[in-house]
């Protein structure tokens, strides 16, 4: 059965970076998979904030690309999310999510349970 | 940027009856990368719909997705107690975007 698990600090200072992490089991990161970061503020919808391929090409939303940076930890089978200069605006539920890429298609179908990240001083 | 449009925000339906949702793109998405999710309340969202059509693992087939280009539907057959929720379309055609979602509710 394959989990990811969203690790990582619950508050974040004003102007400084977030930073989580998203441990996969049950599956290998190495495999052709995307490998995604999804935020949703409080009451409000989904946010799609980038992926990364496991070769680690990369893809961003652009109205986020100049503040993150998505990696992969082959060696932990892990990857990650930094934010850098964050505002209360980005007090948000951060989820992970794979995506398997099933012949052409795309969808996301396995998430984290999600965490949530306050920015606050 | 492909902007997607969901129609209605909120939808009051009963259980037993059939529920149609609608996602409109800003320019034409190809049935590949067309997705459609449901999240409840404090959870995570769940896949129902890849390729705009198929249904993913463990999906009921009262669930069903159809469209192609910039019109895309989600329809739920008969509406059972635990599929009130907010339902969310998702495209991958260029970068990867959501739609605002629909509300389905408890009439």
């Amino acid at each position: 059965q394959v989990q990811l698990q969203e690790s990582g600090p619950g508050l974040v200072k004003p102007s400084g970076t977030l930073s989580l992490t998203c441990a996969v089991s049950g599956d290998s990161i190495s495999r052709n998979k995307w490998w995604s970061w999804v935020r949703q503020p409080p009451g409000k919808g989904l946010e799609w904030i980038g992926e990364i391929y496991h070769s680690g090409s990369t893809n961003y939303n652009p109205s986020l690309k100049s503040r993150v940076t998505i990696s992969v930890d082959k060696s932990k089978n892990q990857f990650s999310l930094k934010l850098s200069s964050v505002t209360a605006a980005d007090t948000a539920v951060y989820y992970c999510a794979r995506d398997p890429v099933v012949g052409a298609t795309r969808g996301m179908d396995v998430w984290g349970q999600g965490t949530t990240v306050t920015v606050s001083s | 940027e492909i902007v997607l449009t969901q129609s209605p925000g909120t939808l009051s339906l009963s259980p037993g009856e059939r529920a149609t949702l609608s996602c409109r793109a800003s320019q034409s998405v190809s049935i590949s990368y067309l997705a459609w999710y449901q999240q409840k309340p404090g959870q995570a969202p769940r896949l129902l719909i890849y390729g705009a059509s198929s249904r993913a693992t463990g999906i009921p087939d009262r669930f069903s997705g159809s469209g192609s280009g910039t019109d895309f539907t989600l329809t739920i057959s008969r509406l059972e107690p635990e599929d009130f929720a907010v339902y969310y379309c998702q495209q991958y055609g260029s970068l990867c975007s959501f739609g605002q979602g629909t509300n389905l509710e408890i009439k």
